[in-house]
């Protein structure tokens, strides 16, 4: 089956420690996505790429790294510069069509707790 | 689970009842829309969509409306079961702009 992958699903660190959030999609999607889900509050949009080796901050990008080298992959580094790291976190893809807006697949995301 | 949503507004319904969940979106440049459903502990998963020349889809028990004049769109779910137990999101987005996400709705089912 087409999908979303991230892993894992769980993820402890301590505080001064970068960590690197896992994203494959298989969909042949040319836009991936990270957000950031906090409680009580919306998505929140962290670094977007709308094509390989093309990369773009979004809202909350402080903090944070990406890298697209391939397609299928677009993984997100949580660095120690990132004030407050722990939440949940959600990969996404999108295939725009004809110029068309068309909807965002997420993956199951990503739970990370650092203390 | 998941804490998400943890305040979030609550809608509480009947099992075998209609559903609806409201949204007000806040750009009037917006013109594409989606409903997305959030489970504890998974990612959001797409319901449906609707583009601003429409204002009414109809999918597979849901169906969404469109009042561009207030702003407003909506979600209705007919014959609400227990599996339609989640947060729903709303999601506006312009050509200009990128998709931005409601704060959630949770829907409860009462047996």
């Amino acid at each position: 089956d087409g999908g979303i992958t991230q892993s894992p699903k769980y993820l402890f660190r301590k505080e001064g420690q970068n960590v690197t959030l896992s994203c494959e999609q298989n969909l042949n999607h040319d836009a991936m996505y990270w957000y950031r889900q906090d409680p009580g509050q919306g998505l929140r949009l962290i670094y977007y790429s709308q094509i390989v080796n093309d990369f773009q901050k979004g809202d909350i990008a402080e903090g944070y790294s990406v890298s697209r080298e391939k397609k299928e992959s677009f993984p997100l580094t949580v660095t120690s510069a990132q004030k407050n790291p722990t939440a949940f976190y959600l990969c996404a893809s999108s295939l725009p069509h004809r110029g068309l807006d068309s909807p965002l697949h997420f993956g199951n995301g990503t739970r990370l707790t650092v203390t | 689970g998941e804490n998400v949503g943890l305040h979030l507004p609550t809608l509480s319904v009947q099992e075998g009842d209609n559903s609806i969940i409201n949204c007000a979106y806040s750009n009037s440049a917006s013109d594409y829309f989606i409903w997305y459903k959030q489970e504890s502990g998974k990612g959001p998963q797409f319901i449906i969509d609707i583009r601003s020349n429409m204002d009414k889809r109809q999918g597979q028990r849901v169906t969404v409306l469109l009042n561009k004049t207030v702003k407003h769109l909506s979600l209705q779910i007919a014959a609400t079961q227990p599996g339609d137990s989640a947060v729903y999101f709303c999601a506006e987005k312009s050509r200009a702009s990128k998709i931005i996400f409601g704060s959630g709705t949770r829907l409860s089912i009462r047996p």
